[in-house]
């Protein structure tokens, strides 16, 4: 069954720190691969997506991702974090033989340290 | 302005009364979808729908009714809420065409509680 992973329920960075976020997938073939933001009380907001081609994927808010096809991984990352960043971040896969289902992982909380 | 409207925002019901949540979208898009989200769980899939009247189960369509009788609307249907159901609601659209990549737009979501 396809499933997302993020290993990390919370993380805290101090403010103008790099940031890493995990997601692991498992699919059988590479699927289109989403990381979505969801600010307190707020619905969700799309911050990249990586489909095929060039595997470091630029977002908005200064993020990327980088997809790596060995590891199923398909980490975000962000080189100075702000207090502004401070969310939840989710995984999501849509399956390409499937393209009606999505899978979300199970999200990371990051809390942003002055 | 695109966007995905659902309403209510809030809702707090009793177990059994059936209640609805509508969604709307106003950008002509094929496909619609209801998600759940549970703290550590992420958001599941409940129902989904290719286009009008066509929809199909999601990961967790237990208890839960949609229709779709028109492209913008795909309203959720409990007919006989209970306490587990007490979680909060996305529901998002997309368009199959090609250059979109199947990006998904979301709602601002309903947080349904049930006593």
């Amino acid at each position: 069954a396809q499933s997302v992973t993020q290993p990390d329920i919370h993380i805290t960075v101090s403010e103008g720190a790099s940031l890493e976020l995990r997601c692991n997938y498992s699919y059988g073939a590479t699927p289109y691969l989403f990381w979505y933001v969801q600010s307190p009380g707020q619905g969700l907001q799309l911050l990249l997506k990586y489909f095929s081609g060039d595997t470091l994927v630029q977002g908005i808010k200064g993020f990327e991702a980088e997809f790596k096809r060995s590891q199923s991984s398909f980490n975000l990352r962000k080189p100075s974090v702000h207090w502004s960043d401070a969310a939840e971040y989710f995984c999501a896969v849509r399956a390409i033989y499937n393209f009606n289902k999505f899978y979300f992982g199970s999200g990371t909380k990051l809390n942003v340290k002055p | 302005e695109a966007q995905v409207t659902q309403n209510p925002r809030y809702l707090i019901t009793v177990t059994g009364k059936k209640l609805t949540v509508t969604c709307s979208q106003n950008m002509n898009h094929e496909y619609m979808s209801w998600y759940r989200q549970d703290p550590g769980l992420g958001l599941r899939q409940i129902y989904y729908s290719m286009n009008v009247e066509v929809t199909d189960k999601g990961d967790v369509p237990e208890g839960y009714k949609v229709s779709r009788k028109e492209k913008r609307n795909f309203p959720l249907i409990l007919e006989s809420p209970s306490p587990n159901q007490t979680s909060l609601y996305f529901c998002a659209s997309s368009s199959p065409a090609v250059g979109t990549n199947y990006e998904q737009y979301f709602g601002p979501g309903t947080r349904l509680t049930v006593t």
